[in-house]
This record gives structure tokens, C-alpha cells and sequence, in this order.
């Protein structure tokens, strides 16, 4: 099956700086990758999502950027906020079959410090 | 619309103890899914319903059972609960099957086994 690894596994910023949390995939197959946040003992939460015919989206202060060769994609966050503070997880899916399902990387707790 | 609801939020279990945890969902979605999740692991899918009358194991199914009761309600039963079980559980639906769409968690269950 698919394997994602994500890193790094904690990350700090001061407010107002930017954060990149990184991901690889092991199946070229893979073709769509969501990004979720999970705050503190809260549900996670689909916040960006991409799928493989496309380079870039970006939402707001929120940017995923994808690289089909090198099977990795990263999710950028601009201008952050202390309410940016939570778990950050990526997956990654093979489409094109109902057996699909999503592989989530480990996560990343990012802290914005004020 | 309540989205996603487990019950119960909070179990304490006492080992060889059984259980079935509660999900239901009120979106009209077709798959619906069980994951577990462990400081440091991410979120690990124990087991996946793509339609009503179907499913299917995810990457970590051994101690555990499902029943999808109908389009609205999946259900997670530990048949003989081991410590190695303590853990959060979110049940998760989406529209779509095959993992490319989505992904809606219920607020989850804290079990505890002893």
C-alpha cells in the first residue's frame, strides 16, 4: 500500500512568520492529497486539498504545492497566527477505485508563539 | 445537521471487557470509516465501509469488528478489550468511496483499557 511520511514532527514560528510542513508518497498511483488540522482535543478538519492535475492551490494565508516527480507536496502557511497552533496532517489516495482509501503521515504540531 | 456523532465520548474498560462504539452520520454519505489514533501515529484506519452492505479491512483490524447497520450508522465492537487498545477513536464519512473526497470526523471516543 501507500506509505506518507511527513516532517517535520514539531515545528515553532514566531507570529507573523511562515511555515512548511513537508510530505512524500510512495505511489506514483496517488492522486489526491488533503491536508487536515486538528486542534487541541477538537476533531480533525479538512483545511486544503489538491489533486494531482494541478501544481499549486492556495486558500488565503494557506498554500499546497505538489511535485509529481519527485512524489512529494508541502503545505505553506503565511502570516501565522497563534490560532494556526495545532496538529497538521497530511494523506494521500489512490482514486479510481471504491476500495480507495486515505494514508495519513504522522502529523506535525506546529506552535505560533506571539 | 449534527454531522458526524459517536457515543460514547469517554470508556473505561477493564481488559477481556467488550464494547461497541456508535456512529451515525445525517449527510447522505455512502462510505463511512474507523480510525484510531496514538500520540505520534497519525491517524491509522482500522476498518472502512465504501456503500452500505460492504467492508473492508484498513491497516490495523486485528481485535476489532464492524457492522454497517445501514447508510446512516457504522458501528466499531471490541470483542475482548486489551490495554494495547487505549486509544481515540474517530469515525469519518465521505461522499464519495475510494478516498478522494472529503473526509467528515465525529468528535471521537476516549477509551481507556485497564
Amino acid at each position: 500500500g501507500e506509505n506518507v511520511e511527513q516532517h517535520p514532527s514539531t515545528l515553532s514560528v514566531q507570529e507573523g512568520d511562515s511555515a512548511v510542513i513537508k510530505c512524500t508518497y510512495s505511489d506514483s498511483a496517488s492522486n489526491y492529497f488533503p491536508w487536515y488540522k486538528q486542534e487541541l482535543k477538537k476533531r480533525p478538519q479538512l483545511i486544503i486539498d489538491i489533486r494531482s492535475n494541478v501544481g499549486e492551490k492556495k486558500d488565503q494565508r494557506i498554500a499546497v504545492t505538489l511535485n509529481k516527480t519527485a512524489k512529494h507536496f508541502s503545505l505553506h502557511i503565511t502570516e501565522t497566527q497563534p490560532e494556526d497552533s495545532a496538529v497538521y496532517f497530511c494523506a494521500a489516495s489512490i482514486g479510481g477505485s471504491t476500495l480507495g482509501r486515505l494514508y495519513f503521515g504522522r502529523g506535525t504540531q506546529l506552535t505560533v508563539w506571539p | 445537521n449534527a454531522g458526524v456523532t459517536q457515543t460514547p465520548k469517554f470508556q473505561v474498560l477493564k481488559t477481556g471487557q467488550s464494547m461497541t462504539l456508535q456512529c451515525a452520520q445525517d449527510m447522505n454519505h455512502n462510505s463511512m470509516y474507523w480510525y484510531r489514533q496514538d500520540p505520534g501515529m497519525g491517524l491509522r484506519l482500522i476498518y472502512y465501509s465504501a456503500s452500505e452492505g460492504t467492508t473492508d479491512k484498513g491497516e490495523v483490524p486485528n481485535g476489532y469488528n464492524v457492522s454497517r447497520l445501514n447508510k446512516r450508522e457504522f458501528s466499531l465492537r471490541l470483542e475482548s478489550a486489551a490495554p494495547s487498545q487505549t486509544s481515540v477513536y474517530f469515525c469519518a464519512s465521505s461522499q464519495l468511496a475510494g478516498g478522494t473526497d472529503t473526509q467528515y470526523f465525529g468528535p471521537g471516543t476516549r477509551l481507556t483499557v485497564l
